[in-house]
């Protein structure tokens, strides 16, 4: 199959704190990352593509210095929310991509909701 | 630019009957399309894909859907549903050949509610 972990499932913060969102693919090599935010009721909006040893590429209105993004390996991408505000409480769900079997299709972990306080 | 609508926002069906869940497409390239399925509070499931080959693709748990190219559709089907297939659907499209390192576009999903 294809695994992919976030941890932590779910945190709570106090407003002006700093929240890190770990992504890992378990059984594949991911060259590429992606970072989404998923509001009640609404679909998926892509904050974010990371590969593996570059900088992250961000959407259109989606703040890089408030949403730092990682992708030191390829197993691991990580999200950190700076400086956190009670408007980024969402569902964050990450996704890995790799080559071979796993080329062309996302793969994606089972969510962090994040609420701050 | 590509564009994935979802024509049905909720769809409520009698456990047994049989269901569609409509995905309409637009691209001026080939593409890439899936279907994921949501459970609450959880990520999204892989349910089906196609990439190339055969039309008609299936899934281990009874969904299959087909590419039509003319109709740029993409809707899935089940014959038989069950309470357990109670979730939300979202329709994806990405472009193969694009530099976009296999970005996917959203439809907005469906709520398939399965009623005893």
């Amino acid at each position: 199959g294809a695994v992919v972990s976030q941890h932590p499932s779910w945190v709570i913060c106090k407003s002006g704190t700093s929240v890190k969102i770990e992504c890992r693919s378990l059984d594949f090599q991911a060259t590429t990352m992606f970072w989404y935010r998923q509001f009640p009721k609404q679909s998926l909006m892509l904050m974010a593509t990371s590969n593996e040893g570059s900088k992250a590429t961000y959407e259109q209105g989606v703040e890089k210095d408030k949403f730092l993004i990682n992708h030191a390996s390829l197993t691991l991408s990580t999200l950190t929310v700076t400086s956190a505000h009670p408007e980024d409480s969402s569902f964050y769900i990450c996704s890995a991509s790799g080559g071979g079997p796993k080329a062309g299709t996302q793969y994606f972990g089972p969510g962090t909701r994040l609420t701050v306080l | 630019a590509q564009s994935v609508t979802q024509l049905d926002s909720q769809v409520p069906v009698f456990e047994e009957a049989p269901v569609e869940l409509r995905c309409n497409y637009s691209s001026s390239v080939s593409v890439y399309l899936f279907w994921y399925v949501q459970y609450p509070n959880q990520g999204l499931q892989l349910l089906l894909k196609y990439l190339s080959g055969s039309t008609l693709v299936e899934s281990i748990n009874g969904f299959e859907a087909e590419f039509n190219k003319s109709q740029t559709s993409f809707h899935l089907r089940k014959p038989s549903v069950h309470i357990s297939d109670t979730a939300e659907y979202f329709c994806a499209v990405s472009d193969p050949g694009s530099s976009n390192t296999g970005k996917l576009i959203f439809g907005q999903g469906t709520t398939l509610q399965v009623k005893p």
